[in-house]
């Protein structure tokens, strides 16, 4: 089955640095969605990768998904009290047609103003 | 984008007793999915709620504990049966109108079991 580990667990970070959240899969990826989720809420879509060295952006936070499709990474600049929050990628296995969701760990973002 | 609603938001309930939880979204869409997500743990797919037909269960996840509904293209239920206090979670569901396609989650609804 597929197993996404994300890193760093937990991140305290202070108002207005960068920082990076990293999401590896044991297997090639065929679509990686990158969530947030407020404590206790429902998870809002940020963004989803499918090509192999695909790159998006949303206001300041990029994700990018590496060639061989098995790590993403997502890069908050100049982060905010509002970036906090709990971020999951979510992964697509790789077989056409299947589109369940396979959720990482978690890393739970602490901004400090 | 799907907009989803969920109810109810939120319920304590007594072991032994069940409950329903009811997922609509706004417009039509292919694939309907049951999460849970335990306290400070990730999300786990519970099944896919197909329209017509009985729902594709996760390993682990049985049809007499997590009966579902799916009568229409908008609309899933969720019954969380025979309540036991490991049952307190957060229940979301999603949908997403096919392969690649943005799967969009509801708010979700927390349960504690007593």
């Amino acid at each position: 089955s597929q197993e996404l580990e994300q890193s760093p667990q937990s991140l305290i970070v202070q108002e207005g640095k960068n920082l990076t959240i990293n999401c590896t899969s044991s297997k090639t990826l065929y679509g990686l969605y990158w969530y947030k989720q407020k404590y206790g809420e429902g998870l809002i879509f940020l963004m989803m990768l499918q090509k192999g060295g695909e790159e998006k952006s949303h206001e300041k936070i990029t994700a990018k998904l590496d060639e061989k499709k098995q790590q993403s990474s997502l890069h908050i600049t100049a982060s905010q009290p509002s970036h906090a929050g709990i971020y999951l990628c979510g992964a697509v296995p790789f077989n056409f047609g299947n589109e369940k969701l396979t959720f990482g760990t978690g890393t739970r973002l602490t901004i400090i103003p | 984008s799907a907009v989803i609603s969920q109810k109810p938001s939120r319920d304590i309930c007594q072991r032994g007793t069940s409950l329903t939880i009811q997922c609509q979204v706004d417009s039509q869409v292919t694939m309907m999915f049951w999460y849970r997500q335990q306290p400070g743990q990730s999300l786990t797919l519970i099944a896919t709620a197909n329209q017509g037909s009985e729902a594709t269960y996760e390993s682990g996840f049985v049809i007499d504990k997590f009966p579902i509904s799916r009568p229409n293209l908008t609309f899933s239920t969720l019954t969380v049966s025979n309540m036991s206090p490991e049952d307190s979670s957060i229940y979301l569901c999603s949908a997403g109108t096919g392969p690649f396609d943005t799967q969009y989650f509801g708010p979700g609804t927390r349960l504690t079991v007593l």
